[in-house]
């Protein structure tokens, strides 16, 4: 069946450039996350979607990163003037609810030069 | 503790043999702990999903325990082989939100 996917799989993107990032989820889950994972950490929270509602954003980590889910399925990850920090692997998760495991996409590598 | 800790961070293991390694976690508030197995070029992939005390979960040749009274998991691989070659992540979430925090992550590597 289809899984969480996510596109582009690779984006290469010059200092100060806005980039958006999507996630399709597992349709009918209601719950959908984003983690960026820089190079030798685990997965850090960015922020969560409960439907269309966004419960918890506290790991978005500037203004400059934002995300929208409009009708309760796809979501972007926008990010503005992209700085070289911003270089990571974003993964996006669906789950059905509170006690099921979360179904990753296979990210999107970002490098900002 | 105040986050979400594995150990160790890697090893490596001769086929055939048995490994185990450990998730370390706030054990206030608990609510649940995850395990995924993250191959290279994969996606993570979920083993488990544990939320009781004493909880022990089986999946083939891998187990887990989980003791949340001190905020501890463990994971269990039996005779490994090399396709357990992966990183493996534990995630922990409290009441009251669904926000799961991870670790990050024992990178294990099989000898052939």
């Amino acid at each position: 069946g289809a899984g969480v996917s996510q596109s582009p799989r690779y984006k290469v993107a010059k200092r100060g450039q806005d980039v958006a990032l999507r996630c399709d989820p597992i349709s009918g889950h209601v719950s959908l996350f984003w983690y960026q994972q820089a190079l030798g950490q685990g997965p850090e929270f960015l922020t969560y979607f409960q439907n269309e509602a966004q419960l918890d954003k506290s790991g978005l980590p500037s203004d400059r990163f934002f995300a929208e889910r409009p009708e309760g399925s796809v979501s972007t990850l926008k990010i503005q003037r992209t700085q070289q920090e911003d270089s990571a692997v974003y993964l996006c998760a669906s789950r059905t609810g509170y006690n099921s495991p979360l179904h990753f996409g296979n990210g999107t590598r970002l490098t900002v030069t | 503790i105040l986050n979400v800790e594995q150990s160790p961070q890697s090893l490596h293991v001769q086929e055939g043999d048995s490994t185990n390694f450990t998730c370390s976690f706030p054990s206030s508030n608990f609510y649940a702990l995850h395990w995924y197995r993250w191959e290279t070029a994969k996606s993570p992939e979920a083993l488990f999903v544990m939320t009781l005390n004493g909880d022990e979960k089986k999946k083939g040749r891998i187990s887990a325990t989980l003791n949340t009274k001190e905020g501890y998991s463990y994971l269990y691989i039996k005779g490994s082989q090399p396709e357990d070659s992966a990183t493996y992540l534990c995630a922990w979430s409290n009441f009251g939100n669904e926000k799961l925090t991870f670790g990050t992550g024992t990178r294990l590597t099989i000898i052939p």
